[in-house]
């Protein structure tokens, strides 16, 4: 019965291939969004989708692309992964502003 | 734009003391504000939150935090804390309109000392 759930959790990958990075909430909230959580920490809004419509767009590379086939579904895909992606890819879904955001576990990216 | 600065990145604490995150943000509009704690390998869980009205709210585990709008401050508190409480605390804002995005501060990392 978990709310925000991401898969995989753990991704170790290569330089230069393409990988994808599934959430799923099952606590019927409109919105969701992806964070990046660097490794000192520090989070960073990536993406935010509001019932299958992009409404966050932040300065992200275009390597990036969100797709939202369903508002309880999120995925993240990535093309040509870079050392510098490396971190902890965060999903989260939200009722509303004033009810904040529920997190999933996060999927710790590892490109070597 | 908004803003959070977080002015401890790290508060080392011996169990049973008190402690204080502290808290401060910029914004041109009225703002919700959030503090999250990540536990090690885990997510952010919402840990207490400021919408309006009293300015003190409480967490049920203990934690308090106070809004004060003239210092533009957020601080946490918790008057004795547990070896459990050693974690990563985020503290965030919101501004109150529509399309407003939930900014996080750098973190403040809490290591409870036995």
């Amino acid at each position: 019965d978990t709310a925000v759930s991401q898969t995989p959790k753990y991704l170790v990958t290569q330089m230069g291939n393409d990988k994808s990075i599934k959430c799923e909430q099952n606590l019927g909230h409109d919105t969701m969004y992806w964070y990046k959580q660097d490794s000192k920490k520090f989070l960073k809004i990536m993406f935010s989708y509001n019932n299958k419509e992009l409404i966050i767009n932040e300065t992200v590379p275009n390597r990036f692309s969100p797709k939202s086939p369903d508002k309880a579904h999120l995925n993240l895909h990535i093309n040509s992964l870079e050392l510098g992606d490396s971190a902890v890819y965060f999903c989260a879904s939200s009722p509303s502003r004033d009810r904040g955001l529920f997190f999933g576990q996060g999927t710790r990216l590892t490109v070597v | 734009a908004q803003s959070v600065t977080q002015l401890d990145s790290q508060v080392p604490v011996f169990e049973e003391a008190p402690v204080e995150l502290r808290c401060n943000y910029s914004s041109s509009v009225s703002v919700y504000l959030f503090w999250y704690v990540q536990y090690p390998n885990q997510g952010l869980q919402l840990l207490l939150k400021y919408l309006s009205g009293s300015t003190l709210v409480e967490s049920i585990n203990g934690f308090e935090a106070e809004f004060n709008k003239s210092q533009t401050s957020f601080h946490l508190r918790k008057p004795s804390v547990h070896i459990s409480d050693t974690a990563e605390y985020f503290c965030a804002v919101s501004g109150l309109a529509a399309g407003n995005k939930l900014t996080f501060g750098g973190g403040t990392r809490v290591l409870v000392k036995p």
